[in-house]
């Protein structure tokens, strides 16, 4: 069975731009969630969704948007681009809006220039 | 913020059980410890989750003492491979609420 599935993996964007990453969930799975990982902050949680709704957001600006599709398939926005949102950003899915057992993807390395 | 305590680092000779502490003296009833771990370039990995008896899995053993404050996480034969930071989580499965994540053990495998 295929794992979390991150595109791009690499991505580099000035500031002011936008981006839109995209997270395919392990086939089956209908929660996704999205974190970001700084050096400085660690993991943190963005937002999470189930059943194209999203059900959990984290303390992030509302330039931080996300959506799912009805295949579970989810992308996440990032309008405006900072030079702090240069990061890793993973996504995660799991069987059911719980939260047992999260798959992780491999993530999506941003760089704000 | 992270409701658990963690060493920033450990090391463990190759062949030898790793053993990973936790301290999380705020838990309440419902909540479970969850460890996770990551790689360097990966995403984390679940490795196992308890509640209150002790778990074992493939990969581990979580240890969980009887007031619930403190947990241990066990590696029998750490290898190299198991070189990462490892992170305890505790979570309330019934609010389905997010896994907050802390700084977590950088545990250090050498030969």
């Amino acid at each position: 069975k295929a794992g979390v599935t991150q595109t791009p993996r690499y991505l580099i964007k000035t500031r002011g731009q936008q981006v839109t990453l995209s997270c395919s969930p392990i086939s089956g799975h209908r929660s996704v969630s999205w974190y970001q990982q700084t050096p400085g902050q660690g993991l943190q949680f963005l937002f999470e969704y189930f059943s194209e709704t999203q059900r959990n957001k984290g303390n992030f600006p509302g330039r931080f948007s996300g959506r799912q599709f009805s295949n579970s398939r989810s992308e996440m926005n990032v309008s405006t681009l900072e030079l702090g949102d240069s990061a890793l950003y993973l996504c995660a899915s799991s069987l059911s809006p719980d939260g047992r057992n999260l798959h992780f993807g491999n993530g999506t390395r941003l760089t704000v220039t | 913020d992270a409701k658990t305590t963690q060493p920033t680092s450990m090391d463990c000779a190759e062949g030898r059980a790793a053993n990973l502490p936790c301290n999380h003296s705020t838990i309440s009833g419902n909540e479970y410890v969850y460890w996770y771990r990551q790689i360097h370039s990966q995403g984390p990995q679940y490795i196992i989750h308890g509640l209150k008896n002790n778990e074992t899995n493939e990969m581990a053993s979580l240890i969980i003492t009887e007031d619930r404050k403190s947990s241990t996480l066990i590696l029998p034969h750490a290898t190299l491979r198991d070189t990462a930071v490892y992170y305890c989580i505790v979570r309330d499965d019934y609010n389905t609420d997010k896994l907050i994540f802390g700084t977590g053990t950088r545990l250090q495998v050498f030969p």
